[in-house]
């Protein structure tokens, strides 16, 4: 069974740029996660999906960040523009039917300049 | 509100002796689950062991176990017989089934001394 893919893996941009990362979930996970990882952190949750809705996005700063899952599958979190402050690793991560069982991917290091 | 602290910042032990490592968090839910996760340099958050609040025993697998103190809202992970291949980030997680929230602590880095 493959796992949760992300691309790309590094990114590196300047800031007020766009940049948007990709995932796509374990086969059959109806739940998605994005969250973000700053430099000696842990993760913290950005958004949660059930199928195609965001059902918790509390913690998304929605001015400039945003985040789709288009028929229920693979997910897109874009940022516009990018700052400085949003160097950090970006994981997604999928479930099934039990929310604390979370499989996560490699992640996205992003690096704004 | 949830909260995991983790107040080891860095650790090391020598191969194929035994290292503890600590976490400590608090909830205010009676339901929820503790979890240790570690994070390699390739970044992916692979689940260790999880731990039912409502359960008495310390979980084991393998080499790695816990001591959960829930009085003391304690939970640390000790892992036996380190290898090498142990040296990673360890994160320590909460999930709370009232918020269906997931919080991580800080984590420590474990360096294994060959």
């Amino acid at each position: 069974e493959a796992g949760v893919v992300q691309s790309p893996r590094y990114k590196i941009i300047e800031k007020k740029q766009p940049v948007a990362f990709w995932c796509n979930p374990i086969s059959g996970h109806n739940t998605l996660y994005w969250y973000r990882q700053n430099l000696g952190q842990g993760p913290e949750l950005l958004i949660r999906y059930e199928n195609e809705e965001a059902v918790d996005d509390s913690q998304l700063p929605k001015d400039r960040f945003s985040a789709e899952r288009l028929k229920g599958v693979d997910s897109t979190l874009k940022i516009q523009p990018a700052e400085l402050g949003d160097s950090a690793v970006y994981l997604c991560a999928s479930s099934l039917e039990k929310f604390y069982e979370q499989y996560f991917g490699p992640g996205t290091r992003l690096t704004v300049t | 509100a949830q909260t995991v602290t983790q107040s080891q910042p860095e650790m090391s032990v020598q191969e194929a002796e035994t290292v503890t490592l600590s976490c400590t968090y608090d909830t205010s839910e009676s339901d929820y689950y503790l979890f240790w996760y570690k994070q390699p340099p390739s970044r992916q958050m692979i689940l260790v062991i999880r731990q039912e609040a409502y359960k008495q025993q310390n979980a084991t697998e393998n080499r790695f176990s816990v001591n959960f103190q829930k009085a003391a809202k304690s939970f640390s992970l000790k892992i036996s017989d380190s290898q090498l291949g142990d040296a990673a980030m360890y994160f320590c997680a909460l999930y709370n089934f009232g918020n269906e929230k997931l919080t991580f602590g800080t984590g420590t880095r474990l360096t294994i001394i060959p």
